[in-house]
């Protein structure tokens, strides 16, 4: 059965301190790895898809990495509009469930 | 666009009552999603439509039914409701299946 786990649960970081959200994953052939941001009170964000291990894509001051059993959400001098909660999810080749890991909580403190 | 749309955005319902969630999307894309979200749990595909006409069991399906209308709108139905259906319900969209989807703003539904 395809799996994700988020790490670390919470995160608190002071503006401009950079960091890594790890996203670990089981899954039997990879269709695709998302990330999705998530503010209070609304539906998550389409952030980044990546493919393959090794793939790497940029949004601002987020970067996302893929290897074959997980990938990481960089965040280079975060602000703090930047807190929100960062999900992970992978799409397999055999099922037609997108499995959401529960995601990290992210404060950004000025 | 208002992308993907969820009416109510709150509810409260007692044990045994039955109402429908109701999503729309005017991205004209092909599948549409219905999850739920539980504190710790992440997010877990009740249903989905990979096209119209067609509908498909998720990760969570009993105690739910879903109904494609058509192209834009993808309802869900809890026939009779318990407390243990109390959650958060998004509503999402792909223009194919596989593909990144665009999510509602939710249903914050409370069972009592």
């Amino acid at each position: 059965e395809d799996q994700v786990t988020q790490s670390p649960e919470a995160l608190r970081l002071q503006e401009g301190e950079s960091s890594s959200l790890n996203c670990s994953y089981t899954v039997s052939g990879l269709r695709g790895l998302f990330w999705y941001r998530q503010d209070p009170g609304k539906g998550p964000e389409f952030l980044f898809t990546l493919y393959s291990a090794g793939e790497e894509k940029e949004k601002e001051r987020l970067k996302a990495t893929l290897t074959k059993k997980e990938s990481f959400l960089h965040i280079t001098a975060p602000k703090p509009e930047d807190s929100a909660t960062y999900l992970c999810a992978v799409q397999g080749v055999f099922n037609n469930d997108m499995r959401f890991g529960a995601g990290t909580r992210l404060t950004v403190k000025p | 666009n208002a992308g993907v749309t969820q009416t109510p955005k709150f509810q409260v319902l007692k044990t045994g009552q039955s109402m429908t969630l109701q999503c729309a999307q005017d991205m004209n894309h092909n599948s549409m999603y219905w999850y739920r979200q539980d504190p710790g749990m992440g997010l877990r595909l009740i249903y989905y439509s990979a096209s119209e006409g067609t509908t498909d069991k998720g990760e969570v399906p009993n105690g739910y039914n879903v109904s494609r209308l058509n192209k834009r709108e993808f309802s869900l139905r809890l026939e009779s409701a318990a407390p243990s259906q109390t959650s958060v319900y998004f509503c999402a969209s792909s223009d194919r299946e596989y593909n990144e989807q665009f999510f509602g703003p939710g249903t914050r539904l409370t069972v009592l």
